[in-house]
C-alpha cells in the first residue's frame, strides 16, 4: 500500500464548478500537508501549506485536512479553464526532510 | 528574479555514460532535494541536502550521487545510467525544510 493515495483523473469539470480534489494517507506521523499545481512541461508550484487539521482559505482554494481520518482535500471554487493542471498533494513529518508526494490528479476545466 | 536552474533540459545518452545534471538556485536557500517524476508514480525524492556538505538519501537514490559544496548548487550524478533512470527530474529549494519548496522547469533523461 502506497502511504499516499491520489485519484489519478482525468477529471473534467464545466467553468464555474467547484472542484474537490483529496489524497488519503497511511502514515499518522505526517504533520505538514502541501498542494502543488503543476502545468504541462513545467515543475509544481506551491498551492498550499496547511500544518496538522483545520482549514485554510486562500482566494478561491481551500485546504483541508482531517487527521483522525487522514483525509486532506483541496477544493477550488469558480474553477477557471486556467486552472486545467495536475495537482499534486505532498505531506511531511515533523523533523524529517523527507517529502511523500501523491501521484497527481489531472483536471480540466471546459470553458 | 528568484528562481531554480537546471541544465541540461532534455539529454539523451546511453546505457554506462556518466552524466551530471545541474540545479542551482539564486535564493541563498539552505535547502535542495532532488526528485524524479514518473507516470502512475508522481514525484519521488531522490536525494536532499540541509545545507553545504550535509546530504541524505530520500526514497529511491539507488544508482544516484549528489554533492554540495557550494549553497547554491546541487548537481545530480548518475555515474553509469540505465534504462530505468529514464525519467523526468525536478529540483527543488527551499529556506527551511517545510517551507515552500520552488522548482526547477525540470531534465527529460532518456537512457538507451
Amino acid at each position: 500500500q502506497k502511504e499516499v493515495e491520489q485519484d489519478p483523473g482525468p477529471l473534467s469539470v464545466p467553468e464555474g464548478a467547484i472542484v474537490s480534489l483529496n489524497c488519503t494517507y497511511s502514515n499518522s506521523a505526517f504533520q505538514y500537508f502541501m498542494w502543488y499545481r503543476q502545468y504541462s512541461r513545467k515543475g509544481p508550484e506551491l498551492l498550499m501549506y496547511t500544518y496538522s487539521s483545520g482549514n485554510k482559505e486562500d482566494g478561491r482554494f481551500t485546504a483541508q485536512v482531517d487527521k483522525s481520518s487522514k483525509y486532506i482535500s483541496l477544493f477550488i471554487r469558480d474553477s477557471q479553464p486556467s486552472d486545467s493542471a495536475t495537482y499534486l498533494c505532498a505531506m511531511k513529518g515533523s523533523g524529517t526532510y523527507k517529502y511523500i508526494f501523491g501521484t497527481g490528479t489531472r483536471l480540466k476545466v471546459l470553458a | 528574479e528568484a528562481q531554480v536552474t537546471q541544465n541540461p533540459r532534455y539529454l539523451i545518452t546511453v546505457t554506462g555514460k556518466k552524466l551530471t545534471v545541474t540545479c542551482s538556485q539564486n535564493m541563498n536557500h539552505e535547502y535542495m532535494s532532488w526528485y524524479r517524476q514518473d507516470p502512475g508514480l508522481g514525484l519521488r525524492q531522490i536525494y536532499y541536502s540541509m545545507n553545504v556538505e550535509v546530504t541524505d538519501k530520500g526514497d529511491v537514490p539507488e544508482g544516484y550521487k549528489v554533492s554540495r559544496k557550494e549553497k547554491r548548487n546541487f548537481p545530480l550524478i548518475l555515474e553509469s545510467p540505465s534504462p530505468n533512470q529514464t525519467s523526468l527530474y525536478f529540483c527543488a529549494s527551499s529556506g527551511l525544510a517545510g517551507d515552500e519548496q520552488y522548482f526547477g522547469p525540470g531534465t527529460r533523461l532518456t537512457v538507451t
